[in-house]
């Protein structure tokens, strides 16, 4: 089966810990976001890769990081800079950065800082 | 930059009666617009797109929305709800600037009464 997965599930966090949460991806899409959603909020986009060993900050970048090493692969660590962390983070991709390609998300990891 | 918002945080409809989710956009381009669903503690499943062509397009599970440049509208709608309906509903544009990311609107939440 095709399709996003990312892990774990969910995530809990101490204080000034940094912790990475995995996307991967099966459908050889060059394109790979992370979206951050709270409640009532919407989803505000985090970072953006369009290919691979390039990516690019969105809306609200601080106190995250990422790579994108390989092209089904792209990760994102929350490190201890940011704030606010606890949020429920969608990672999603399309085939390219065409703006008629859909995009495919992820079940989502749930992060919840203790 | 291209943006939308929704109208109605909530919407609570009885089972069998007309949906209707609103959504407005602005666009200094012409838009590609996006409705999504999301059921809780998942992630995000498409609708239905707008790309070019024809102003109404078909979605799954029954629903359709109507693209008028001349409202700057791209409304959600269904003839009859059903109680697996419930979720949360998010309106979407295509960022020109951002790598071809969604902006979203803050989502509305879809309640279906017997």
């Amino acid at each position: 089966d095709g399709g996003i997965t990312q892990s774990p599930k969910y995530l809990f966090r101490k204080e000034g810990q940094n912790v990475t949460l995995s996307c991967e991806q099966n459908l050889n899409h060059d394109a790979m976001y992370w979206y951050r959603q709270d409640p009532g909020q919407g989803l505000r986009l985090i970072y953006y890769s369009q290919i691979v060993n390039d990516f690019q900050k969105g809306d609200i970048a601080e106190g995250y990081s990422v790579s994108r090493e390989k092209k089904e692969s792209f990760p994102l660590t929350v490190t201890s800079a940011q704030k606010n962390p606890t949020a429920f983070y969608l990672c999603a991709s399309s085939i390219g950065g065409a703006g008629q390609d859909t995009q495919y998300f992820g079940p989502g990891t749930r992060l919840t800082v203790l | 930059a291209q943006s939308v918002t929704q109208l109605g945080s909530h919407v609570s409809v009885s089972e069998g009666a007309l949906v209707l989710l609103r959504c407005n956009y602005s666009s200094s381009v012409p838009p590609y617009l996006f409705w999504y669903v999301q059921y809780p503690n998942q992630g995000l499943q498409l609708l239905l797109k707008y790309t070019t062509g024809a102003t109404l397009v078909k979605g799954i599970n029954g629903f359709e929305a109507e693209f008028k440049k001349s409202e700057t509208s791209f409304h959600l709608t269904k003839p009859s709800a059903h109680m697996s309906d419930a979720a949360e509903y998010f309106c979407a544009v295509r960022n020109s600037n951002s790598g071809y990311a969604l902006n979203f609107g803050k989502g509305t939440s879809l309640l279906v009464t017997p």
